[in-house]
């Protein structure tokens, strides 16, 4: 199992739709979680951090399930600029950071 | 704040040679710096990681004698890929982390470094 699973997508949705992708991860000691945004070609942009109790910022929620080690990000009314490849990254011990292989998401108009 | 630069942004080599690619943090002190390689349509495989005056530790399956990491202060990492072949053609994208900034582990990603070798 790779340490660190994302759905590749594409996922493609319509302007002001509601979109959820979920992240999980396989080590259990696992210590720190976040959501970067990666458009083509280009270098990955933190969109936010994954808090236990979770977070939310604007249009964007993130949230963390130790339990069953996954995290999980919601897109609400998207935007056209929301079109990027989302990357959930885990942290395990000593800050060592693990990427997943993305999440697409195309929104259409 | 929390910029980071790389240098040069794309690059073209011919097989055989050395490239250095160059990472820096332009406004904070960078406690750690990781270096990333990212082929078309794959996510970010991390090859090393580096700490300012100390040897960088690789990821399994990346040569140290080809893939030389040197970071000698706080504010840059070096990456030299040495005799460069086709294979190594790829995104390299280095990050810095610092305890100032955002947090211990938020990492920060320089603009990337595309490698062409010939």
């Amino acid at each position: 199992r790779k340490e660190v699973e994302q759905d590749p997508g594409p996922f493609n949705v319509p302007e002001g739709a509601t979109v959820a992708f979920n992240c999980t991860y396989s080590n259990s000691a696992s210590q720190s979680f976040f959501w970067y945004r990666q458009d083509c070609r280009k270098e990955p942009k933190l969109l936010m951090s994954v808090y236990s109790s979770g977070n939310e910022d604007g249009r964007f929620t993130a949230q963390l399930n130790r339990a069953s080690q996954y995290i999980s990000l919601l897109i609400r009314d998207s935007k056209l600029s929301d079109s990027a490849t989302y990357l959930c990254v885990v942290n395990r011990g000593s800050y060592i950071p693990t990427f997943g292989r993305g999440t697409s998401l195309i929104v259409h108009p | 704040g929390a910029v980071v630069s790389q240098h040069p942004s794309r690059v073209i080599c011919k097989s055989g040679t050395s490239v250095k690619i160059e990472c820096r943090s332009l406004d904070f002190q960078a406690t750690t710096m990781f270096w990333y390689r990212q082929f078309p349509k794959q996510s970010l495989m991390l090859m090393a990681t580096s700490n300012e005056g100390s040897k960088a530790t690789y990821e399994q399956g990346v040569e140290k004698d080809k893939f030389l990491i040197n970071h000698a202060s706080l504010t840059l990492s070096t990456l030299t890929v040495t005799s460069a072949h086709p294979e190594d053609s790829s995104f390299y994208i280095c990050s810095a982390t610092s305890s100032g900034q955002g947090g211990t582990d938020t990492q920060y990603f320089g603009p990337g470094t595309r490698l062409t070798v010939l």
